[in-house]
């Protein structure tokens, strides 16, 4: 079962305009990432953020934690075409398990 | 190098059929991982080899059946499938855990798409 739960489940914006996904887990973690997947392909590990930070930047790439809501942001600044894709994030509690949640699929509209 | 591969790219096979996925890496990770991915679905861990050696079983049925020849190499044996088994099936890699390092950070191959009829 997949602890991640996330929202939107699916994203439509124009070029240009900032895209938001949020995700929610259940249990204490060490760290979270976000990867993202073009259709039908592999995942893209986008960026990780430790329990312990609260914020982390990566190029147009600005990710939130909220360890005592349990649920993480990532906002993507100033969409481009090439940013349409799924959207997953994935928590690790510690060992080699990664969960990662539902996914929030994002179409950017030329 | 990068770079994880998964052969073959795409895959039908029949319910009687044995078949294998394969996946390498060169980056030195020592833990690799098979992920099943249902359309519009997240991944689903399956198996996780570190240092070669079988870590994680997420109660997958026995027709699958990992092997890990070596520290680059990770196969997946495929028998008696269904074709609810129809998925892409992705691998990845990772280093192993050391204090100070993001070891979680996962590398994913491309995929093999399977599909059983």
């Amino acid at each position: 079962s997949q602890q991640g739960e996330e929202d939107p489940q699916a994203l439509s914006i124009q070029e240009g305009e900032n895209a938001t996904m949020n995700c929610s887990y259940k249990t204490s973690i060490n760290n979270l990432q976000w990867y993202r997947q073009n259709s039908g392909r592999g995942l893209v590990h986008l960026i990780l953020i430790r329990s312990n930070e609260r914020e982390k930047h990566s190029g147009r790439l600005r990710v939130t934690l909220d360890t005592s809501k349990k649920s993480s942001s990532l906002l993507i600044t100033a969409s481009r075409a090439a940013d349409t894709a799924s959207y997953f994030c994935a928590s690790s509690t510690g060992g080699f398990k990664t969960i990662f949640g539902a996914g929030t699929r994002l179409f950017v509209k030329a | 190098d990068t770079e994880v591969t998964q052969t073959p790219k795409h895959l039908v096979m029949g319910m009687t059929n044995k078949k294998s996925l394969k996946c390498e890496q060169h980056m030195g990770h020592r833990a690799m991982y098979w992920y099943k991915q249902k359309a519009k679905k997240p991944p689903e861990l399956m198996f996780v080899y570190s240092y070669e050696k079988l870590s994680i079983n997420e109660s997958v049925p026995s027709r699958f059946s990992p092997e890990c020849p070596n520290s680059s190499l990770l196969n997946l044996h495929l028998h008696a499938l269904q074709p609810e088994d129809s998925a892409l099936y992705l691998c990845a890699s990772s280093t192993p855990r050391l204090a100070g390092v993001d070891t979680d950070t996962q590398y994913f191959g491309p995929g093999t798409r399977l599909t059983v009829l």
